[in-house]
């Protein structure tokens, strides 16, 4: 079977430092992304990782480490804005021979507080 | 402004009445599919379209049907809602090739 496992829950302050790990085990493996869904709106795309290592984009970067089947999504000096909700999402073949498919983690919920 | 767009928003329906969900882009993607978002299971991939008259099941494909006449334009079929049913509904669409996934606004549906 395909699982990923994220935590269901994260708090923190504004200013301070978060990291969602995501855990996956799936039948073969392209990449993983993030996504962040404010209530009540959509999913919108974060960041990618093919390849093991770190990737910087602004406050947020996000890790993978394709040994370990692991990564996670880091956010710094966090803002009230970021309370959403995270998804980690692995990037799979399918049985078509070019296409590929996302399988989504339940999602982790950030909040941030004052 | 390049977009995904999904009609209706919110839909209130009753058990066996057909209903479509309309999803299009404008973006020219190849790849199209329809998620279900349920509180504590995260997306669930219903159907995904590779392109044109190219389409597989997901992981929850029980209950719907999808269809690829045009490139733009994916469908989501409910031949005869049930409660269970009741969730809210993204499409999304990417480039083949692509890693960034775009959402629709999504459509909440209400089977009673």
């Amino acid at each position: 079977g395909q699982s990923l496992e994220q935590p269901s829950e994260v708090t923190a302050v504004e200013g301070a430092i978060v990291q969602i790990n995501c855990t996956y085990q799936t039948s073969g493996f392209y990449g993983l992304s993030w996504y962040q869904q404010h209530d009540g709106g959509a999913p919108t795309f974060l960041s990618y990782n093919a390849l093991d290592g770190l990737e910087e984009t602004g406050r947020f970067s996000s890790f993978l480490s394709r040994s370990d089947s692991y990564g996670y999504l880091l956010l710094q000096e966090l803002q009230m804005k970021d309370s959403a909700s995270y998804f980690c999402a692995v990037r799979s073949p399918t049985r078509w021979k070019a296409g590929t498919a996302l399988i989504f983690g339940k999602g982790t919920t950030l909040s941030v507080s004052s | 402004e390049a977009q995904v767009t999904q009609n209706p928003r919110y839909l209130i329906t009753v058990t066996g009445k057909k209903l479509t969900v309309t999803c299009s882009q404008n973006m020219n993607h190849e790849y199209m599919s329809w998620y279900r978002q349920d509180p504590g299971l995260g997306l669930r991939q219903i159907y995904y379209s590779m392109n044109v008259e190219v389409t597989d099941k997901g992981d929850v494909p029980e209950g719907y049907k999808v269809s690829r006449k045009e490139k733009r334009n994916f469908p989501l079929i409910l031949e005869s809602p049930s409660p269970n049913q009741t969730s809210l509904y993204f499409c999304a669409s990417r480039p083949t090739g692509g890693h960034e996934q775009f959402f629709g606004p999504g459509t909440r549906l209400t089977v009673l």
